[in-house]
This record gives C-alpha cells, sequence and structure tokens, in this order.
C-alpha cells in the first residue's frame, strides 16, 4: 500500500463545475496535508495546508480533513480552464521528526473544459 | 524577492558518470529539501539540510548525496549514474520555522537524462 494514494485521473470537469480530488494516506499519526498545483513542465506550488479535522477555504479552494477516515480532500469551486494542471497531495507523517520530509501522493491530473 | 534558483536546468550524462546539481534558496530560507520526480514513483523525498546538517534521509542508496554551504546553498551529487535516475530533480527550501504550515517554495528543477 502506497503512504498517499490519489486518483491518477485525468479528472475532466466542465468550465464552471466543482471539481473534487482526494486523497488517502497510511500513517495514522500524519499531522500536517498539502495541497501543490504543478503546471506541465513547471514546479509545484502550495495552494493550500490544512492539520485540524474539517474544512478550510481559502477563495475558490476548500481543503477538506478527516483523520479518523484518513482521507483529505480538495474541492476547486467555479473551476476555469486555468485549474487544468496535476494537483498533488502531500503529508507530513509523524515519524518526520517535525521536518520538511513530506510524503506525496502520485497525482491527479485535472483538465477543466470550456 | 528572487526565488529558489537550481542550476543547470538540463543535462545529459551517460551511465556510470557522475552529476552535481545546484540549490540557491530563497533569501533568508534555511532549509533546504531535495525530492526527485519521475512519471513512475511521482515526488520522492531525498535528503533535507538545514544549518550545513543533513537532518532528514529517503530512502535512496548512497550514491546519492548532498551538503550545504554556510550561506544556505545546496548542491546534491550522484555518482555511478544508472538510467532509472533518469528524472527531475527539485529543490525546495523553507524557513523552517517550526510551525506545522511547513510551505515549501520549489525551484524549477533541473532535468537529468541518462543514456
Amino acid at each position: 500500500q502506497k503512504e498517499v494514494e490519489q486518483n491518477s485521473g485525468p479528472l475532466s470537469v466542465p468550465e464552471g463545475a466543482i471539481a473534487s480530488l482526494n486523497c488517502t494516506y497510511s500513517d495514522r499519526g500524519s499531522q500536517s496535508f498539502f495541497w501543490y498545483r504543478q503546471y506541465s513542465g513547471k514546479s509545484p506550488e502550495l495552494i493550500m495546508f490544512i492539520y485540524s479535522n474539517g474544512d478550510k477555504e481559502d477563495g475558490r479552494f476548500t481543503a477538506q480533513l478527516n483523520k479518523a477516515s484518513q482521507y483529505v480532500s480538495l474541492l476547486i469551486r467555479d473551476s476555469q480552464p486555468s485549474d487544468s494542471a496535476t494537483y498533488l497531495c502531500a503529508v507530513l507523517p509523524i515519524l518526520s521528526g517535525g521536518y520538511n520530509k513530506l510524503i506525496f501522493g502520485a497525482g491527479t491530473r485535472l483538465a477543466v473544459h470550456p | 524577492k528572487a526565488g529558489v534558483t537550481q542550476t543547470p536546468r538540463y543535462l545529459i550524462k551517460t551511465r556510470g558518470q557522475q552529476v552535481t546539481l545546484s540549490c540557491s534558496p530563497i533569501s533568508g530560507h534555511r532549509s533546504v529539501s531535495w525530492y526527485q520526480q519521475t512519471p513512475g514513483q511521482g515526488l520522492q523525498f531525498l535528503f533535507e539540510y538545514f544549518s550545513e546538517t543533513q537532518r532528514n534521509k529517503g530512502n535512496f542508496p548512497g550514491r546519492f548525496s548532498g551538503r550545504q554551504f554556510s550561506n544556505s546553498r545546496s548542491e546534491m551529487n550522484v555518482s555511478t549514474l544508472e538510467l532509472g535516475d533518469s528524472a527531475l530533480y527539485l529543490c525546495a527550501s523553507s524557513l523552517a520555522k517550526g510551525t506545522p504550515d511547513r510551505e515549501l517554495f520549489f525551484g524549477e528543477g533541473s532535468r537529468l537524462t541518462v543514456l
């Protein structure tokens, strides 16, 4: 079992719709969770982080965390073609010693079509 | 404010050679992490340096090594290159404040092709 799992996609949604990206993780003691966006040929950039159960909203993006189910998701409202990218889920495991050893999922490719 | 700078951006090597990649973090950032990105394995953690000390290491063979200088710039070296080392090597810097929100700022990467 991979430590962080994501559906590779592609996830295709029409412009203006809600895109829902999901991620599960195996380390129950994981403490922090991150969503990165990576455009083709570019480096990853942080969209959001979350470390408490529940929802966290930032503009069109909402991160949801359920530690009991070991599940984190990212919702993108009013999806735009410019949101088309690969979305990487990353987890900071408890054994990382509090440092920057993030464990990344393989990423979900999102395609927003006009 | 300048971002994370990685050099070289592209390089081609042959099996058995060695390679050194360089990373200059954002000014004021003291933590530098290295990741390998391949289509099959995704982003995998190599190691992290803070104040010239390696404080975390991923599951890579000893052919992969790194160091950090007093100005926080970092280098990673791969010796005896194998075909499977072909990848995008990403460097990321952070403030390493010790808080949960460990935002990593990634460089554009060094794309290594091993022939």
